[in-house]
C-alpha cells in the first residue's frame, strides 16, 4: 500500500497570500497518478488537480500542481476567502487507492 | 449534469450489515470506461477508499475491508450498492459514492450520508 504524507498539518495564512502544500508518497507513483481535493465542512471533496498538474474542469488557475515520483506540491497563488478548507492528496495508480491525512488551510 | 445520491439507514446496530445505495442520474451507470466507488470519512478524520466497480462489473476492494465488503451494480435501476458486514463503532462515518473515468480520479461525488453504528 502506498502511504501518503502531507505537510504541514495546518497552514495559517491571510487572504492574498500564497499557499504551498506538500504531499510525499512512500513509493514512486506510476504516471504521476496523483490528485488533489478540496473539502469544506459538511461537503464532499472537490477534485482540483489530477495527473499531478492538470486542473479539473472549472478550477481557477490560481490552483496549480507540480511534482513527480514521490514528491508533489499544490500551490494556491493568492488565497481567496473561499479557499480556506482542508486539502487532501490521493494516489490512484495503485490499489488500494489511498489518501493523505490532509492539510488544513485556515485564516491567520 | 451527472448527480450521485447515497441512501440507506443512518443507524446500524453492531454486528449487523450496513447497506447503502447510490443512485446515478444524468448519465448511464453502464457507460464504458466508468468506475463507481465508495469512500468513507469518520467524523473529524480523513478519507478512506472502500471499493470500486467497473462498467464491466470488475470489482476492487481495499484489503483492510475486503473480507466484509461487497460492491454491486444494478444497471436496470442505474444504481450501485455497498454492503459492509459485521460492523462496529469504528465503521461510523460519512459514506460517499463517487465516479471516475478511465485512468482518472473520482470527479463526481455524492453529498455523503452519515452512518452511525450504535446499539
Amino acid at each position: 500500500e502506498i502511504v501518503l504524507t502531507q505537510s504541514p498539518g495546518t497552514l495559517s495564512l491571510s487572504p492574498g497570500e500564497r499557499a504551498t502544500l506538500s504531499c510525499r508518497a512512500s513509493q514512486s507513483l506510476s504516471s504521476s497518478f496523483l490528485s488533489w481535493y478540496q473539502q469544506k465542512p459538511g461537503q464532499a471533496p472537490r477534485l482540483l488537480i489530477y495527473g499531478a498538474s492538470s486542473r479539473a474542469t472549472g478550477i481557477p488557475d490560481r490552483f496549480s500542481g507540480s511534482g513527480s515520483g514521490t514528491d508533489f506540491t499544490l500551490t494556491i497563488s493568492r488565497l481567496e476567502p473561499e479557499d480556506f478548507a482542508v486539502y487532501y492528496c490521493q494516489q490512484y495508480g495503485s490499489s488500494p487507492l489511498t489518501f493523505g491525512p490532509g492539510t488544513k488551510v485556515d485564516i491567520k | 449534469q451527472l448527480q450521485l445520491q447515497e441512501s440507506g439507514p443512518g443507524l446500524v446496530k453492531p454486528s449487523e450489515t450496513l447497506s447503502l445505495t447510490c443512485t446515478v442520474s444524468g448519465g448511464s451507470i453502464s457507460s464504458s470506461s466508468y468506475y463507481w466507488g465508495w469512500i468513507r470519512q469518520p467524523p473529524g478524520k480523513g478519507l478512506e477508499w472502500i471499493a470500486s466497480i467497473s462498467y464491466s462489473g470488475s470489482t476492487y476492494y481495499n484489503p483492510s475491508l475486503k473480507s466484509r465488503v461487497t460492491i454491486s451494480v444494478d444497471t436496470s435501476k442505474n444504481q450501485f450498492s455497498l454492503k459492509l458486514s459485521s460492523v462496529t463503532a469504528a465503521d461510523t462515518a460519512v459514506y460517499y459514492c463517487a465516479r471516475s473515468r478511465g485512468e482518472l480520479p473520482y470527479d463526481y461525488w455524492g453529498q455523503g450520508t452519515l452512518v452511525t453504528v450504535s446499539s
